[in-house]
């Protein structure tokens, strides 16, 4: 089965700051995907990127952009120039790209608190 | 276009009561997904359903919890008999038709449930 691990509970960046949120996975599969979704206080679940496993180019979205090491099963996410509006609840997820294959796989979160 | 629409926002329920949570999935989405966000965790699928059909319930327990998803009218997730650990949020996430390998997953807001 896969997991994903999020080994980061809380982390905090200044305004402005960049911070990076670390999140890895496993699979023995080859063809997948990973996503970064923002929960705010809200908690509505907000798709902030995707990355599609065989494209080798690491996915960017203005200030967010991953760095995904497939054979570390490593999928970080770099928010640049923090807000405030960025602080929330930040979780990796993982999906199966196969066929027949529905499930989103969540890790447990990382609160990312922004320092103004 | 709405988006995926929950309600209630807000449930509370007293131990061996039921629960009916409802959603309604975006215009042109005929796929419903159930998560269920239990506190410090990720978010953890139960069950994926197309119009009249549950295609995947993996997710779901066994006993008390159903879903449904009529020709007509809203997914409901009915969970019978609630016991103080089905205290949780749920989330509904709706897709279109597939496409290819990659069908992206917009969710609602979640609807918070508190068994007493």
């Amino acid at each position: 089965a896969q997991t994903v691990t999020q080994s980061q509970p809380e982390m905090s960046v200044q305004e402005a700051e960049t911070v990076t949120l670390s999140c890895t996975y496993d699979t023995s599969e080859s063809d997948y995907y990973l996503f970064w979704y923002k929960q705010p206080p809200s908690r509505q679940m907000i798709l902030v990127i995707r990355q599609e496993a065989y494209k080798q180019q690491n996915a960017t979205e203005n200030r967010f952009s991953v760095n995904f090491q497939k054979a570390a099963k490593s999928f970080s996410l770099k928010i640049s120039d923090s807000q405030l509006g960025d602080a929330a609840m930040y979780f990796c997820a993982y999906k199966y790209s196969g066929a027949g294959s529905y499930q989103l796989t969540f890790g447990k979160g990382t609160k990312l608190s922004v320092i103004p | 276009n709405a988006g995926v629409m929950q309600n209630p926002r807000h449930l509370v329920r007293r131990r061996g009561q039921e629960a009916r949570l409802r959603c309604s999935p975006m215009k042109g989405h005929s796929h419903v997904y159930w998560y269920r966000q239990l506190p410090e965790e990720g978010l953890k699928f139960m069950v994926y359903l197309q119009k009249e059909n549950i295609i995947d319930e993996s997710g779901m327990p066994k006993e008390r919890f159903s879903a449904e998803f009529p020709k007509e009218g809203p997914s409901i997730l009915r969970i019978q008999q609630v016991v103080r650990g089905d205290s949780a949020a749920y989330f509904c996430a709706s897709s279109p038709p597939a496409r290819g390998n990659y069908n992206e997953q917009f969710f609602g807001p979640g609807t918070r449930l508190t068994v007493l």
